[in-house]
């Protein structure tokens, strides 16, 4: 249980367009998600953090209006980057976090698989 | 973007021999850390926690050991495999003012296991 997948697994877009990932829990209602980017030998740095129906909350530094990110339903969020741009490739990682799946904890987080952005 | 020039630390370890990951954590609030294997082009995969009250945890061939008195925690492989080849990562979960919770996650360690 408690699986989380992402789409599409790798990408390639022209700088200048929008791209949009998705992350869905497959098996539980994700409450809260997680999108985190992650550059080559570095750490996952959060993004944004996105509760089901409402508006995310964005981590500093980071412009909501280049990524944008939607949670409509308990099961799946978006990220758009918008007007991308080359120093936008990267890894980027969801996480969702449900409520009573069994976890150890209430506030454990299941990862997606990733997603390979590339801008040319 | 990109940094240059940066580099995870690696520990280098024989098959059958256990392997220790260390970390420093920032936040003595934090109530609750997780440790997750990250395999190349890969999601992270959860490996262990432990909640704040508690000094040591086991699982299968995994032990993680917390020293809240200075903000330490690591991550014991017993009879490390090939297969445990990966990167490592701490990660502290903070609760929030106003409820939600943040994940922060440490540098990583690149574990290389040799045959």
């Amino acid at each position: 249980g408690a699986v989380v997948s992402q789409h599409p697994s790798r990408v390639i877009c022209k700088s200048g367009t929008s791209v949009k990932i998705e992350c869905r829990s497959l098996d539980f209602q994700a409450t809260t998600m997680f999108w985190y980017r992650q550059f080559p030998k570095q750490s996952l740095m959060l993004m944004a953090t996105s509760n089901e129906g409402s508006k995310a909350t964005y981590e500093q530094g980071v412009e909501k209006d280049k990524f944008l990110i939607n949670h409509a339903s308990l099961t799946l969020s978006t990220l758009t980057v918008t007007s991308a741009h080359p120093e936008d490739s990267s890894f980027y990682i969801c996480s969702a976090r449900g409520m009573g799946q069994g976890a150890s904890f209430s506030y454990e987080q299941y990862f997606g698989p990733g997603t390979r952005l590339t801008v040319t | 973007g990109e940094s240059v020039g940066l580099h995870l630390p690696t520990l280098s370890v024989q098959e059958g021999d256990n392997s220790i990951i260390n970390c420093a954590y920032s936040n003595s609030a934090s109530d609750y850390f997780i440790w997750y294997k990250q395999e190349s082009g890969k999601g992270p995969q959860f490996i262990i926690d432990i909640r704040s009250n508690m000094d040591k945890r086991q699982g299968q061939r995994v032990t993680v050991l917390l020293n809240k008195t200075v903000k330490h925690l690591s991550l014991q492989i017993a009879a490390t495999q090939p297969g445990d080849s990966a990167v490592y990562f701490c990660a502290e979960n903070l609760i929030l003012t106003g409820g939600g919770n943040k994940l922060t996650f440490g540098t990583g360690t690149q574990l290389k296991v040799e045959l």
